[in-house]
């Protein structure tokens, strides 16, 4: 089955930790996202990429990192930089002016 | 700035009524798609539901309908026939037509559906 998977379900990290959040698709989209989500509020962007080897900062950037080297892939990075890591993120998918595909997420917190 | 508003918090309908959630939308773009975006409690987001701004008929999906007044910059969704499994988060989206594709996002209605 076409999707997006996102591993793992669950995450902790340690304070000063870099920890990295996979997201793969299978749907052949070239556009990925990462969105995060704190509790009661809606979704904030993160990163996007469009082509493979291009991404640029979406609107809470700092504190995260992204690589696209392949189509289907999209990890993101949470580096010490970042100050209040935890929360639920979200990765998503789209090709061209189509609805967004999300992954089940995974939820990170610092321990 | 580009912004979606969702003023309910939280809302209780009877189960096999219907209810209608509100969302208003500020944009100077003339070309733009909303969306309407599903997350039970287990966390993904499941897609509802489009209109795009050029649309003149309001998009249905089954059970789900939009209510779209452009000069209001509004984008109600109306669900009819409430069941227990509507019970969840549902998040308003827009959709720029820059290059980006991404989504802006409101906050939130919680559902809760009565038995």
């Amino acid at each position: 089955d076409g999707g997006i998977t996102q591993s793992p379900k669950y995450l902790f990290r340690k304070e000063g930790q870099n920890v990295t959040l996979s997201c793969e698709q299978n749907l052949n989209h070239d556009a990925m996202y990462w969105y995060r989500q704190d509790p009661g509020q809606g979704l904030r962007l993160i990163y996007y990429s469009q082509i493979v080897n291009d991404f640029q900062k979406g609107d809470i950037a700092e504190g995260y990192s992204v690589s696209r080297e392949k189509k289907e892939s999209f990890p993101l990075t949470v580096t010490s930089a970042q100050k209040n890591p935890t929360a639920f993120y979200l990765c998503a998918s789209n090709s061209g002016n189509t609805e967004a595909f999300f992954g089940q997420g995974t939820r990170l917190t610092v321990v | 700035a580009q912004k979606i508003t969702q003023t309910q918090p939280g809302m209780f309908v009877q189960e096999k009524e219907a209810v209608t959630l509100d969302c208003t939308y500020d944009t100077s773009d003339q070309s733009y798609g909303l969306f309407w975006y599903k997350q039970p409690s287990s966390g993904e987001m499941i897609f509802l539901i489009y209109q795009g701004s050029y649309d003149e008929q309001n998009a249905t999906e089954g059970r789900y309908s939009l209510n779209f007044q452009k000069a209001r910059k509004s984008a109600n969704l109306v669900i009819s026939a409430s069941q227990l499994g509507d019970s969840a988060m549902y998040f308003c989206a827009m959709r720029p037509m820059d290059s980006s594709y991404k989504l802006i996002f409101g906050s939130g209605t919680r559902l809760l559906v009565r038995p």
